[in-house]
């Protein structure tokens, strides 16, 4: 069946400009998650999404990264007046109960 | 502060032996562990699990053990085939409030199995 999609599957931008990185969860999951894996980092932890519940923003490294989930459904994680700090794969997550499926990530590169 | 620790980045091992990877928490809140697979350009995948109210969980070549008492966890792949080379990661979740649900992950380790 299909999993957890990202797009793009990677993105070159220059300093200062705004991205914006896309997930469509396995269907029917109520949970989303965005995670990002900088450089010989583990993944961290940066917003959670539960049905309609207010999301859960406190690993949001700084009030640039923004995120949103339209009908429950695909998530947007924006990322505005982007740093070179903010290079790293981005990874997408999702699940209904369970263990959290994870997408391929965006790999984000910041020139 | 780390609250999840792999401290071993890279693990070399024989095709057909056993394979230990560890993994160190220190958040006593931490009672639901799991291990994910990492092959390059992918996410990370799932593999195996164990509550806290466990010590050991097996699934086929994969068993997690947890020792609470030590807050530390391991994970045994036996026999060990040239397929399982990956980055494996270690990822806890808490029970304290409403963060029973992110994950925090070690930074993993890199297992390569030799043919």
């Amino acid at each position: 069946g299909a999993g957890v999609s990202q797009s793009p599957s990677n993105k070159v931008t220059e300093k200062g400009k705004d991205v914006e990185l896309r997930c469509d969860p396995i269907s029917g999951h109520t949970a989303l998650y965005w995670y990002r894996q900088s450089l010989g980092q583990g993944l961290e932890f940066l917003i959670y999404f539960q049905g309609n519940s207010a999301p859960d923003k406190s690993g949001l490294p700084s009030d640039r990264f923004s995120a949103e989930r339209t009908g429950g459904s695909v998530s947007t994680l924006t990322i505005q007046r982007t740093q070179q700090e903010d290079s790293a794969v981005y990874l997408c997550a999702s699940s209904l109960g369970g263990p959290q499926h994870f997408g391929d990530g965006t790999r984000l590169s910041i020139l | 502060d780390q609250q999840v620790k792999q401290n071993s980045p890279s693990l070399s091992v024989q095709e057909g032996r056993i394979s230990i990877l560890n993994c160190d928490y220190t958040n006593s809140m931490f009672d639901y562990f799991l291990w994910y697979k990492k092959y390059p350009a992918e996410g990370p995948t799932f593999l195996i699990s164990i509550s806290s109210i466990k010590d050991k969980n097996e699934d086929g070549r994969f068993t997690v053990f947890l020792n609470k008492s030590a807050k530390h966890l391991s994970l045994h792949i036996v026999p060990s085939q040239p397929g399982d080379s990956a980055v494996y990661f270690c990822a806890a979740r808490g029970n304290s409030g409403g963060s029973n649900y992110k994950l925090t992950f070690g930074k993993g380790t890199l297992l390569t199995v030799n043919p």
